[in-house]
């Protein structure tokens, strides 16, 4: 089956303690991203990856880091993370092939609360 | 201003009814509008997809790109209780969907 899988799903963590939420595809896409969701915001993009060793800064990515090793993983990394980063937070990738195969598969999404 | 403005709603609706929904932008350069479906505790998913002005048509929905008035429509005819979800939506400068820009989002509620 095709997927996106992130983990956890849920975590509540306090404020400096670094933590990582792993992003995996199935599909060999090329394109990954981060997206956190919050209530009146809409979803905003942290950080987007076009392959391998290619990555580059969404609209909100101060804050985070990413790395992309390996094709189908895009992990998510806050180094020190702050109660203002308590969010609900998605993977997704995509293939640019062109049409409506560019679209993005979103993960699960991933609920953080720091404390 | 926002580069995309949707109304979050939340839209209240008797089974059966037309839904339209809506979203406006400022960006005359986006090319590619899409709507995505969110159901509570899930990641959003595609639901339509189309490029520059004109219809679409999937079922009992319709996807509406007025250019000319920078406003996009998502109708859905003969609403359902399953259809409660949010609707976003999405459009992009490129075919590439990797840097789309997002509405906020409308919360729909169809009640039996």
């Amino acid at each position: 089956e095709a997927q996106v899988t992130q983990n956890p799903r849920y975590l509540i963590t306090v404020t400096g303690k670094k933590l990582t939420v792993t992003c995996s595809q199935n599909m060999n896409h090329e394109y990954m991203s981060w997206y956190r969701q919050d209530p009146g915001l809409g979803l905003r993009q942290i950080y987007y990856s076009m392959n391998v060793e290619v990555t580059d800064k969404g609209d909100v990515p101060e804050g985070y880091k990413v790395s992309r090793k390996e094709k189908r993983n895009f992990p998510l990394i806050l180094e020190s993370p702050s109660p203002n980063q308590t969010s609900l937070y998605f993977c997704a990738s995509s293939s640019p092939s062109g049409g409506a195969e560019d679209t993005q598969y979103f993960g699960p999404g991933t609920r953080l609360t720091v404390l | 201003q926002k580069e995309v403005e949707q109304d979050p709603g939340p839209l209240s609706v008797p089974e059966g009814a037309i839904v339209s929904l809506n979203c406006t932008y400022s960006n005359s350069a986006f090319q590619y509008f899409m709507w995505y479906r969110q159901y509570s505790r899930k990641g959003p998913e595609l639901l339509m997809y189309t490029y520059s002005s004109g219809n679409k048509e999937d079922g009992r929905f319709t996807a509406q790109v007025d250019k000319s008035s920078k406003y996009i429509s998502l109708f859905i005819r003969d609403s359902q209780p399953s259809d409660s979800a949010t609707y976003l939506c999405a459009m992009s400068v490129t075919g590439g969907s990797y840097i789309p820009t997002f509405g906020r989002g409308t919360s729909l509620i169809v009640h039996p």
